[in-house]
């Protein structure tokens, strides 16, 4: 079956510090994988995406790479702000397209 | 524009209540999704309409739960006797084409739900 696993949380880091956050996955065939951002108060968002393995899927300095070797698709930044303070969910979609698998999400703290 | 909308923000009910939850999708979105979103969690499929109909509803847990999109645009879902493991957010999606694999999903902020 489908499945997200992502790293817990919560994290927190200074500003300017690397961000990594950890996802791997178990799909049957060739899912599309997907970073979602849910800031306070707000509703999911699309943050990235990536369709085939090697893609890299980029957005607001956010980075992360499909990669079909390791099942990951790990979410990386150079530098964080502390407007970047969210809840991050990792997912893939189903073969058809009609159902999102999601990680259980990691809370990101940023401080001055 | 306008995103898609769910209402009410807040829903506060008895054990045994019955309970709709309304969601408007952005306009011209063919696909509605529902999502329960449990504490400490990752969204949960629960049903899918393109159009009208409903084209999967495998992830609805059990009968107490159904959900209806008459006109192919607005969704209810309904809960009949509803019990405090239902207390969770729920989130409604859309999207403008059919699923694909790498079809974008629209979020709504949800609606809360909490089971006395």
């Amino acid at each position: 079956g489908n499945s997200v696993t992502q790293m817990e949380g919560p994290v927190t880091l200074s500003e300017e510090a690397f961000l990594t956050i950890n996802c791997t996955y178990t799909a049957t065939g060739y899912p599309s994988l997907f970073w979602y951002v849910q800031y306070p108060g707000e509703g999911l968002q699309l943050l990235l995406k990536a369709t085939k393995a090697d893609d890299k899927g980029s957005n607001k300095g956010f980075e992360a790479t499909y990669r079909k070797e390791t099942t990951s698709f790990h979410l990386e930044k150079g530098s964080v702000q502390v407007s970047d303070s969210a809840v991050y969910f990792c997912a893939l979609s189903s073969n058809t397209g009609n159902q999102f698998y999601f990680g259980t999400g990691t809370s990101l703290t940023v401080i001055p | 524009g306008a995103g898609v909308s769910q209402t009410p923000s807040n829903k506060v009910t008895e054990k045994g209540k019955y309970v709709e939850l309304r969601c408007d999708p952005i306009s011209g979105h063919t696909a509605l999704y529902w999502y329960r979103q449990s504490l400490g969690q990752g969204p949960e499929f629960l049903i899918y309409f393109q159009g009208t109909g409903a084209a999967d509803d495998s992830g609805l847990p059990n009968d107490r739960f159904f959900a209806v999109r008459p006109e192919g645009s607005v969704s209810t879902l309904k809960i009949q006797r509803t019990e405090r493991g239902d207390s969770a957010v729920y989130l409604c999606a859309s999207s403008l084409n059919p699923p694909s694999v790498d079809n974008e999903q629209f979020f709504g902020p949800g609606t809360r739900l909490t089971v006395l």
